[in-house]
């Protein structure tokens, strides 16, 4: 059973326009939010966070949303630039329950078109 | 600043043969590590995780296993591989389990 979704496994956007990328989850002990963007052939890296304290947090270009009541959250790049092209990987955690690890969805591809 | 460290970085290796994937962290002490796999097309599946030296958690059975021997090492090994655990293998650290996890370069095995 997937706890974290991301049903579209790619996306192709124009240069400067907003990309919309979302999340799922099923697990409503679910607490905290990350998402990482990976390169083929390197590890992911760490984007940006967001607590269930929150509905949302911003940090430059990327701007996450957290919908609790529809245990649903995403990641709005705005202006979508070429090197933006990757895989985005959303995961929760229910953060306060030591030990209980992040799950991870399994990623959406983002095209990011000159 | 801390850094993390993954070989080797590719790797090709017969069915049956044996895995010794190694991981290392600088720059920070007691770090929670994890091993993930991420195979064709799929997301990243969380395979150990290790709160301390020699404190290994399992997520999921199979052929393979993990030791921490120091606080910043980690170690993905198999005695015997199987077609199926072809992937790209990630190591990651974090503070606490909770935390944002750094990802290593990854090793991209290939069992032929």
């Amino acid at each position: 059973d997937q706890q974290v979704k991301q049903n579209s496994p790619s996306l192709s956007v124009q240069e400067g326009r907003i990309s919309i990328l979302n999340c799922d989850y099923t697990n409503s002990m679910f607490d905290y939010f990350l998402w990482y963007k990976k390169y083929p052939a390197e590890g992911p890296t760490f984007l940006i966070s967001i607590s269930s304290i929150k509905d949302k947090n911003e940090d430059g270009r990327f701007t996450v949303f957290l919908n609790k009541s529809a245990k649903h959250l995403s990641l709005h790049i705005v202006p979508s630039q070429p090197g933006d092209s990757a895989v985005y990987f959303c995961a929760a955690s229910a953060a306060h329950n030591y030990g209980q690890n992040f799950v991870f969805g399994p990623g959406t591809r983002l095209s990011v078109l000159p | 600043s801390q850094t993390i460290h993954q070989w080797p970085a590719t790797l090709v290796q017969p069915v049956g043969s044996p895995l010794s994937l190694e991981c290392t962290v600088e720059g920070t002490s007691n770090p929670n590590l994890y091993w993930y796999r991420q195979a064709a097309g799929r997301g990243l599946q969380l395979l150990f995780y290790s709160v301390g030296i020699g404190q290994i958690s399992s997520e999921v059975p199979q052929n393979l296993s993990a030791s921490r021997p120091q606080d910043r090492q980690f170690i993905l090994s198999s005695k015997k591989l199987l077609l199926s655990d072809s992937g790209f293998y990630l190591c990651a650290w974090s503070l606490l389990a909770y935390n944002e996890q750094f990802f290593g370069p990854g090793t991209r095995l290939t069992v032929l």
